[in-house]
């Protein structure tokens, strides 16, 4: 089957350590996207990439990083300068000349 | 800046009745228009989207959204709801290379 996905589904940290959202897409899509989505707030874009080995920032990046190595892959890096990390993270793909993302399940992250 | 704009938080209604989740948009360009569903703890799910030609959009589950450029509009709309459609729905602008920007949803609840 063809689609996104990401894991865990449930993830834990303690403040002040950094960690890594995994994406991955078996649907040969270009453009890969992350976003962050806090209840009341709707969606919110992190950064994005239209293509391998580049990315850009969207509209609330401080505080992460990624890397795009891979077309299929698009981990996503929570840093401890990320004030409030504790939210859910959807990752996105879209292939090329389409106007559609597709969505993977979700990480939810809790930092305490 | 582009913003969207989910004019109700929430939505109760009961079962069978008619429902209409109200959407606005700014913009002064072509966009393109989305609404996605989200059942809890899950990702996104394209319900329909307006790329460009008829005003009137069907999409899965029954579900159909009009645009009106006009009005900068593009409320969705169901005849008849059931307690399965009970979920959160974003309406969404596409807008320079494929990033969305999302209004902040809209909880359906539909109550026996």
């Amino acid at each position: 089957d063809g689609g996104i996905t990401q894991s865990p589904k449930y993830l834990f940290r303690k403040e002040g350590q950094n960690v890594t959202l995994s994406c991955e897409q078996n649907l040969n899509h270009d453009a890969m996207y992350w976003y962050r989505q806090d209840p009341g707030q709707g969606l919110r874009l992190i950064y994005y990439s239209q293509i391998v080995n580049d990315f850009q920032k969207g509209d609330i990046a401080e505080g992460y990083s990624v890397s795009r190595e891979k077309k299929e892959s698009f981990p996503l890096t929570v840093t401890s300068a990320q004030k409030n990390p504790t939210a859910f993270y959807l990752c996105a793909s879209m292939g090329t000349g389409s106007h559609e993302q597709y969505f993977g399940p979700g990480t939810r992250l809790t930092v305490t | 800046a582009q913003s969207v704009t989910q004019l109700d938080s929430q939505v109760p209604v009961f079962e069978e009745a008619p429902v209409e989740l109200r959407c606005n948009y700014s913009s002064s360009v072509s966009v393109y228009l989305f609404w996605y569903v989200q059942y809890p703890n899950q990702g996104l799910q394209l319900l329909l989207k307006y790329l460009s030609g008829s005003t009137l959009v069907k999409g899965i589950n029954g579900f159909e959204a009009e645009f009106n450029k006009s009005q900068t509009s593009f409320h969705l709309r169901k005849p008849s709801v059931h307690i399965s459609d009970t979920a959160e729905y974003f309406c969404a602008v596409s807008y320079q290379g494929g990033k969305l920007i999302f209004g902040q949803g809209t909880e359906l609840s539909v109550k026996p």
